[in-house]
């Protein structure tokens, strides 16, 4: 059973930023691509990006192309997202989850709350 | 707005089936596996069928997918309370370059 853990709960003033990480093991992480959906209160799933491991190839939805990072660091098998730039409508769950090379995502972490308020 | 429409919400009673639609383009669902998701209340996104048709270990084979054209279904015969979720389509769009997901169907199950 693949698990992906991700960081807790934050809480950010409108205007900063934020970082989610998302942990597996090295066979999990190995020859898969690990992307970011977010999901605000009562809304659908919304996908941001995601990223290559070992390539460091990165894609994002357009909406996102500025404020977003996503990164993967192979040594600690983590794939991280940066949301800067904070506003209230960033207000979400932030879920990982693992692709595969059928472009589904098989495997998803348990999620992360970021409320941004002032 | 979702590049891929699904009906907003759905309802049935206990042992009937039902069937949740996922429509789209040629640039994603007409050129792409489609993929489906179970978000149970107060929890993560779990993978339901992907391939259009293929099932997880673990799911059971009251769910079952389909591709054609444009368009995908999923099918859940039997159902159960257990069932009542939100249900996501999603693939992957060529002319975005990125995944994209339905807007969701929320099924409820008097």
């Amino acid at each position: 059973q693949v698990q992906l853990v991700q960081s807790g709960a934050e809480v950010k003033r409108p205007g900063s930023s934020v970082r989610v990480s998302c942990k597996t093991s090295r066979d999990a992480f190995t020859r898969h691509t690990f992307h970011w959906v977010r999901q605000a209160p009562g809304r659908g799933l919304e996908y941001m990006g995601g990223v290559v491991p070992g390539y460091g190839k990165t894609s994002y939805a357009q909406k996102f192309q500025d404020t977003v990072t996503i990164t993967a660091d192979d040594s600690a098998t983590t794939a991280y997202l940066e949301v800067k730039w904070l506003t209230s409508d960033d207000t979400a769950m932030y879920y990982c989850a693992r692709g595969t090379f059928s472009n589904y995502f098989d495997s998803w972490g348990q999620g992360t709350l970021v409320t941004v308020s002032s | 707005q979702s590049v891929l429409t699904q009906p907003p919400s759905l309802s049935a009673t206990p042992g009937q089936n039902v069937t949740i639609s996922c429509s789209g383009s040629g640039s994603n669902i007409g050129d792409h596996y489609v993929s489906w998701y179970q978000q149970l209340p107060g929890t993560a996104p779990k993978l339901l069928i992907y391939d259009n048709h293929e099932r997880p270990s673990g799911i059971p084979d009251r769910f079952s997918g389909s591709k054609s054209g444009t368009s995908a279904t999923l099918d859940i015969t039997g159902l159960r309370t257990g069932d009542e979720a939100d249900y996501y389509c999603a693939t992957f769009d060529s002319s975005l370059s990125v995944g994209v997901f339905g807007g969701g169907t929320k099924l409820t199950v008097l």
